[in-house]
């Protein structure tokens, strides 16, 4: 099992352009989160979804953010346009049916000049 | 609104000695409740968690927590630390929303286990 899969690793961008994160959630597993990590904020969840469908994206900052699962192996979550406050670690984690464990990726790290 | 406090931003301990790591939840429901390790540049990882049951939970690496509801706390403990479990720790709460069941993370306490 290779677990969660998130790339890039590592993404260093300029103010104002578009990044796209991906995530590839480990199979068989129907609920999928991506989260947002700083150390002024700690650990944000951004978007929940469930067999495909956004239930909560409470916590997407704002109109920048958007998110996408076209089918239960991939996630996108894009910036556009970027800003240097949206530097950070962002996770994606998924979770098989009817379990309260998450199953983290490793994290990309955002960095926006 | 349903809240997890982790008083201890940062716990410095001498490598064998005993930790605690303190959790408190808000919750005027039944919660279930999680502890997860993040290890320096990695994902977080389950430690243990309390659904029901033996209010005394068992995880991996030799960690334990004990729900207390009275408290309303779930505290983690080790009886004798090493070097790599120096980590972010982060005590979790499950509650019950309109359409889904959420999972909110406290803000995490950094262990740093001193040779």
């Amino acid at each position: 099992d290779a677990g969660v899969i998130q790339s890039p690793r590592h993404e260093v961008t300029e103010m104002g352009q578009e990044v796209t994160l991906r995530c590839k959630p480990i199979s068989g597993h129907n609920s999928l989160f991506w989260y947002r990590q700083t150390m002024m904020r700690g650990l944000e969840l951004l978007i929940y979804f469930n067999n495909n469908v956004p239930i909560d994206d409470s916590g997407m900052p704002e109109d920048r953010f958007s998110a996408k699962m076209p089918n239960a192996s991939f996630s996108t979550l894009k910036i556009q346009p970027s800003e240097p406050r949206d530097s950070a670690v962002y996770f994606c984690a998924s979770s098989p049916s009817g379990e309260d464990t998450q199953y983290f990726g490793p994290g990309t790290r955002l960095t926006v000049l | 609104a349903q809240s997890v406090t982790q008083l201890d931003s940062q716990v410095p301990v001498f490598e064998e000695a005993p930790v605690e790591l303190r959790c408190n939840y808000s919750s005027s429901v039944s919660v279930y409740l999680f502890w997860y390790v993040q290890y320096p540049n990695q994902g977080l990882q389950l430690l243990l968690k309390y659904l029901s049951g033996s209010t005394l939970v068992k995880g991996i690496n030799g960690f334990e927590a004990e729900f207390n509801k009275s408290q309303t706390s779930f505290h983690l403990r080790k009886p004798s630390v090493h070097i790599s479990d120096t980590a972010e720790y982060f005590c979790a709460v499950r509650i019950a929303m309109t359409s889904y069941d959420k999972v909110i993370f406290g803000p995490g306490t950094s262990l740093s286990v001193i040779p």
